[in-house]
């Protein structure tokens, strides 16, 4: 049982725009920054968003995040065959202390 | 090219030990905190350990404190994990992660543990 909770799936026809929520708590999300990773078949995990709403260089703008409160969303838009893959929310938790991680959301592109 | 590579990984049998390594390049390794973080196979991924950029600070999860220790050498640019009283489920890929706080903007391609017997 993940700390911070993901749908285990989520799916689109291409060009459509799909959200993956990340449901935490006080001690992680509401307090620190929540981070989002993409994870292709058989390859390692990618920083996807960082700081809750940003961006590293080369991913698309397609990828947006928000937080509020406990929960983060992650939204895809303009879906493409290459967007399937795994993602998964992560943040800091300060009660452990250390770092928590969705399961995992497998994003199927109809 | 900033990169992480891990190895060390193998086949242990139950209550073995195993040293994870990490070699940095392509940046001031001393300058950034690094994690490891695991994937069992078919699961999601799981935040093993962290130690601070001067080594001074380290957490571990519950489910590996008291048996996995990391450690910085500074003249190699690397990290270690050594791993003791391995149990099955230990068995995952370990990658080596860049970053503090849940931000991990590099990782290594992994290294493969399997404790069985």
């Amino acid at each position: 049982q993940s700390v911070l909770t993901q749908p285990p799936s989520a799916s689109g026809t291409p060009g459509q725009r799909v959200t993956i929520s990340c449901s935490g708590s006080s001690s992680n999300i509401e307090s620190n920054n929540v981070y989002w990773y993409q994870q292709l078949p058989e390859t390692a995990p990618k920083l996807l968003i960082y700081r809750n709403t940003q961006r590293p260089s080369g991913v698309p703008d397609r990828f947006s995040g928000s937080k509020s409160g406990t929960s983060a969303s992650l939204a895809i838009r303009g879906l493409r065959s290459e967007d399937e893959a795994d993602y998964y929310c992560a943040a800091w938790d300060d009660s452990l202390p250390g770092v928590v991680f969705g399961g995992g959301t497998k994003v199927t592109v109809l | 090219e900033v990169q992480l590579v891990e190895s060390g990984g193998g086949l242990v049998q139950p209550g073995g030990s195993l040293r994870l390594s990490c070699v940095a390049s392509g940046f001031t390794f001393s300058n950034y905190e690094v994690n490891w973080v695991r994937q069992a196979p078919g699961k999601g991924l799981e935040w093993v350990s962290y130690i601070s950029n001067r080594g001074g600070t380290m957490y571990y999860s519950d489910s590996v404190k008291g048996r996995f220790t990391m450690s910085r050498d500074y003249a190699k640019n690397s990290l270690n994990l050594q791993m003791n009283s391995l149990r099955a489920e230990d068995t995952a890929v370990y990658y080596c992660v860049r970053g503090d706080y849940g931000e991990g903007d590099v990782w290594g391609k992994g290294t493969t543990v399997t404790v069985s017997s």
